[in-house]
């Protein structure tokens, strides 16, 4: 079975502080994808990369980068967290059409 | 540009009784379409999908949808409703134009009563 597994399913930070979710995959897969999800809005698309070294934005990439040095690891930083990037983060691989999720990190900014 | 909307953020139905969640996207070719669940505290799994194939899409757990072309539809049921589906359901879409994005819905929590 896929696995995609994210560091943390609960997370704390400080207005200000530094974030880093990280993601890993263990299909070799080529893409993968950082989602926000919050109530009433669905998954909102924030950054996606089709090979290791290459990114895109997505639908609401501000205030967000991403990093991929390896194939298997999907890294998404939030270099001044601010208290509007509370949310549900989810990562996820894709093979074919079939995307697979990780757990999700739920991050709260005070 | 691709949408996809679901009619009604919360649906609640007895158990054994017929779950309907109302899927439509806006395309102009028909894209590929998608129905996950997500269940408490996890991430999202894939019900089934369809990819130009069938109309008729068996997944999991007993669901199944409907392609209709002529109604831009994608409509998730169950003919008899368990305790056991109550979570958040997302409609999705893959336009053909994208080798790999894919477009959620809002997303329909649905509850069942005993």
């Amino acid at each position: 079975d896929v696995k995609v597994t994210q560091s943390s399913r609960y997370l704390v930070k400080r207005t200000g502080e530094k974030v880093f979710l990280e993601c890993v995959q263990d299909m070799d897969h080529e893409n993968m994808f950082w989602y926000r999800q919050d109530p009433g809005l669905g998954l909102r698309l924030i950054y996606f990369s089709y090979d290791v070294k290459m990114k895109e934005k997505g639908d609401i990439p501000e205030g967000y980068s991403v990093s991929r040095e390896k194939k298997e690891r999907f890294s998404l930083i939030l270099e001044s967290a601010s208290t509007n990037q509370t949310s549900m983060y989810l990562c996820a691989s894709i093979r074919v059409d079939e995307q697979y999720f990780g757990p999700g990190t739920r991050l709260t900014v005070t | 540009a691709q949408s996809v909307t679901q009619l009604g953020s919360h649906v609640s139905v007895s158990e054994g009784a017929l779950v309907l969640l109302r899927c439509n996207y806006s395309s102009s070719v028909p894209p590929y379409l998608f129905w996950y669940v997500q269940y408490p505290n996890q991430g999202l799994q894939l019900l089934l999908k369809y990819t130009s194939a069938a109309t008729l899409v068996k997944g999991i757990n007993g669901f199944e949808a409907e392609f209709k072309k002529s109604e831009t539809s994608f409509h998730l049921t169950k003919p008899s409703a368990h305790m056991s589906d109550a979570a958040e359901y997302f409609c999705a879409v893959r336009p053909y134009s994208s080798a790999s994005k894919i477009i959620f819905g809002s997303g329909t929590r649905l509850s069942i009563r005993p």
